[in-house]
């Protein structure tokens, strides 16, 4: 079985400074996917970032980038130049292609960036 | 917009009452996945199906159904709700078959907003 686990509930940070969001997991499969999401209010889940286990080379979109440690089960999002936009829930999930593919989601991060 | 169409988008009800939700997915997608979120909390996987087929349950309450219809909308049938029903249901749908190693990305609905009082 799959889990995520996201230990900051909460965060809150200045516009134009750099965040980063932790997420541990744990899977048993040797193949699988990480994903960041991001839910602001209008609730719709818009996918951040996504990270392939197989590929060393952390994953990078834009202001968006990962720290993907696989040995010890980390996929970090951390965010540059945060802009107001950026304000949302933050999810982390897993997904193994072999099965069901369901992803599998931590409880979230709240983040807040201030003017 | 992700292309997958949810309808409603707000629902209320009450306590013992049946309700359902329905799901288009993005044209030629054929997996459907149901989630729930309830308040500030992460998305559970509820169920699947692939092609008219269910493929796999998660959490789902007995009280809960779904099926996938020939023109590959799903439909979401929610019955003798509770108060703890109340959540935010999720449909997303993906073009991989759900095995074999391949993966489609899965887009997500905006969702719909079921309150039960």
């Amino acid at each position: 079985a799959q889990t995520v686990t996201q230990s900051q509930p909460e965060m809150s940070v200045q516009e134009a400074e750099t965040v980063t969001l932790s997420c541990t997991y744990d899977t048993s499969e040797n193949n699988y996917y990480l994903f960041w999401y991001k839910q602001p209010p209008s609730r719709q889940m818009i996918l951040v970032i996504r990270q392939e286990a197989y590929k060393q080379q952390n994953a990078t979109e834009n202001r968006f980038s990962v720290n993907f440690q696989k040995a010890a089960k980390s996929f970090s999002l951390k965010i540059s130049d945060s802009q107001l936009g950026d304000t949302a829930m933050y999810f982390c999930a897993s997904l193994a292609p072999q099965g069901a593919q369901k992803l599998v989601f931590g409880q979230g991060t709240r983040l807040t960036i201030n003017p | 917009d992700s292309g997958v169409t949810q309808t409603p988008k707000h629902l209320i009800t009450a306590t013992g009452q049946r309700v359902t939700l329905r799901c288009s997915p993005r044209s030629g997608d054929l997996s459907v996945y149901w989630y729930q979120q309830s308040l500030d909390q992460g998305l559970q996987f509820l169920i699947q199906y692939y092609n008219g087929e269910e493929r796999a349950k998660g959490n789902i309450l007995e009280r809960f159904s779904a099926q996938q219809f020939p023109d590959l909308h799903s439909e979401l049938n929610l019955s003798s709700l509770e108060l703890g029903d109340s959540a935010l249901y999720f449909c997303a749908s993906s073009v991989a078959p759900p095995s074999g190693g391949l993966f489609g990305e899965l887009f997500f609905g905006e969702g719909s907003r079921l309150t039960v009082l």
